[in-house]
This record gives structure tokens, sequence and C-alpha cells, in this order.
């Protein structure tokens, strides 16, 4: 099956610093998200991103779908910036296979 | 206009008993989708259902586990038997036309599995 692969899988952070992501994925892809859950285990849907480019306030995302990855840039980190992010794929029919995941720490 | 809804929230459970977890999708969703994320690890694919009908079981155990999505009422993830390697974090998420939701896919808040 797909593999998807994320990285750094660990990151600390000061408060006010920018990141950046990393997803790599083994095949093409119909469907890329990228989820952050944070530290009460909720799962947010942060980008549906299969190619191209979205900004949402400080957060955006990239996807090079031709390349294989995707890329999330976090800019002027929060603490609530804190959690989990996990890039998901979706090859074909319906299953997403997600990667194991970046745990990002911002400290005050 | 409320998302994708789980419950309980927690749910605690001895080694043996059986353990009922429900999922309400979003209004006007009738695909199902339930994921099992493990401590430390992502959410791993378990079994995909529409309606009064299995699309997809092929993530999910083949004993002690079934999923049922009847014609009216929420979605259950049944887990007989349990023990103490079925602790973990279960997710739900709905979509209106299955294969490809316009806007990606919105899950649950979880259910989170205690087997003590």
């Amino acid at each position: 099956g797909i593999q998807v692969e994320q990285s750094p899988p660990d990151l600390i952070l000061q408060e006010g610093a920018n990141s950046t992501l990393r997803c790599n994925f083994s095949d093409s892809v119909n469907n890329l998200q990228w989820f952050h859950q944070n530290p009460w285990g909720q799962l947010i849907n942060l980008f549906y991103i299969p190619s191209g480019t979205k900004q949402n306030g400080r957060l955006s995302a990239t996807t090079v779908a031709t390349e294989r990855y995707s890329l999330l840039y976090i800019s002027s980190s929060q603490t609530t910036d804190s959690g989990v992010y996990f890039c998901a794929v979706r090859l074909r029919g319906s299953r997403l296979t997600f990667g194991e995941g970046t745990q990002l720490t911002v400290n005050p | 206009n409320a998302g994708v809804m789980q419950n309980p929230r927690h749910l605690v459970r001895r080694r043996g008993q059986e353990a009922r977890l429900r999922c309400s999708p979003m209004k006007g969703h009738s695909h199902v989708y339930w994921y099992r994320q493990l401590p430390e690890e992502g959410l791993k694919f378990m079994v995909y259902l529409q309606k009064e009908n299995i699309i997809d079981e092929s993530g999910m155990p083949k004993e002690r586990f079934s999923a049922e999505f009847p014609k009216e009422g929420p979605s259950i993830l049944r887990i007989q038997q349990v023990v103490r390697g079925d602790s973990a974090a279960y997710f739900c998420a709905s979509s209106r036309l299955g294969v490809r939701p316009r806007n990606g896919y919105t899950f649950g808040s979880g259910t989170r599995l205690t087997v003590v």
C-alpha cells in the first residue's frame, strides 16, 4: 500500500518562530489533507490540498503532486499550535492513509 | 449545523466486556468511516459503511470487531470481549458522496476506550 512519511517526528519551537513540516508519499494521490490533533485529542481539519497552495491565517500548505510531497508552514507560532500534525492521503477508493505525525511543542 | 458526533467521549471497560461506540454522521451524510489510533501512532483505517451496507472492512480485525450503520440511527462499532490491546482512540468520519468529498473528510471528536 501507499507509504506516508512525515518529518521531523518531533519539533520544539519558541513562541514566534516559523516552521515547516513535510509529508512525502509513495504514489500519486487523489486527496491530501493536513490535520492538527490538539492536546485534548481532537482532530482538526486544516487543509484539503491535493495540489497547489492554500493559506489560512498563519498557516499555509503546498502540495507538489508530481514530486509526491506536501509542506505545511506555520508562521509566528503560538503555544496553542502545540499538538500533533498529521498528513493523510487517499490513493483510490475511500480510505485515508495517515502518516505517523509530527509532534510540535511551542514554548512560551 | 452539528458535525460528526461520537459518543461516549470516554469509555472504560474491564477485560472481557463489550464496548459499543456510536457515530452520528453530519446531516445529509450517508457514508461513515471508522479509524483507530493506538497510543503514539497515526490513525489506521478500519471500516467504511453506507446505510445498511458494509463497503470495505479490510482494516477491521477479523475477530471480536463488528460495525453496522442501520437505516435509522447512528453507526455502531462493537468490540466483544475487549482486551488491553483494544485501548485506543476510535474516530469516525462521514461524507455525502462517499468517495470524493469536496473538502476532504471531517472527523468526530473520537471515543477513547480504556480497557482495565
